[in-house]
């Protein structure tokens, strides 16, 4: 069975930075991209950026081409998003996301809730 | 890359048929045949729907159907039934590599 497991809820500080885990089981973790979405409260899905575990080349939706960074270690099976310069509109649940092919997405992992708050 | 077009809301009643429609350019939905859906509860992560287009994965009901034409997709959903409520996305590939998600209709079943 296929599982993505992610960190738990972080509260940060605006200004600071986060990183997130998604540890991946249930089938080679080099095979699939591995994405990560925002949702912020009572909003919408938004992309932003994926990793290929196996040879580690990443893309990033413009917006967050700065502050975020996407990394992998294939030793424990899991990738990392890290979120630089915290600002409250980064408060939001991020889940990673993974499958088969370009866009199906069947298996996602529970979703982490950052709230970035003074 | 801005966001795919949906409608705010849809609704329907019980056995009726919906369709939600998503809007992008000829840089993502138009491009490629790379779209899917997705259909979240609240405080629930999003489940596959649809993918390339028009394929169902293995145990998503023959109820839900989805198509293309141009730069638009759509999702029709037949035989309304109350769990069928809930927020609906679609997602594109892109000519830049990326993705983009639409902005989410909610469906209520009347």
């Amino acid at each position: 069975e296929v599982q993505l497991v992610q960190s738990g809820a972080e509260v940060q500080k605006p200004g600071a930075a986060v990183q997130i885990s998604c540890k991946v089981s249930g089938y080679t973790f080099t095979d699939y991209y591995i994405h990560w979405v925002q949702q912020a409260p009572g909003k919408g899905l938004e992309w932003m950026g994926l990793i290929d575990p196996e040879d580690g080349v990443t893309i990033y939706a413009e917006e967050f081409q700065v502050r975020v960074t996407i990394t992998a270690d294939t030793s424990v099976d899991t990738a990392y998003i890290h979120l630089s310069g915290l600002r409250s509109d980064d408060t939001a649940i991020y889940y990673c996301a993974t499958g088969p092919r370009f866009l199906q997405w069947n298996h996602w992992g529970q979703g982490t809730l950052v709230t970035v708050s003074s | 890359q801005s966001a795919l077009t949906q409608p705010a809301s849809v609704s329907g009643s019980p056995g009726q048929s919906i369709t939600i429609s998503c809007t992008g350019t000829g840089s993502d939905i138009g491009f490629y045949n790379y779209v899917s859906w997705f259909h979240q509860l609240p405080g629930r992560a999003p489940k596959l729907l649809i993918y390339d287009v028009s394929q169902r994965p293995s145990g998503v009901s023959n109820r839900f159907s989805a198509s293309k034409s141009g730069n638009t997709a759509s999702l029709t959903i037949s035989g309304l039934q109350g769990d069928d409520e809930g927020d609906y996305y679609c997602v594109s590939y892109t000519t830049s590599s990326t993705r983009v998600f639409g902005g989410g209709t909610k469906l209520t079943v009347l």
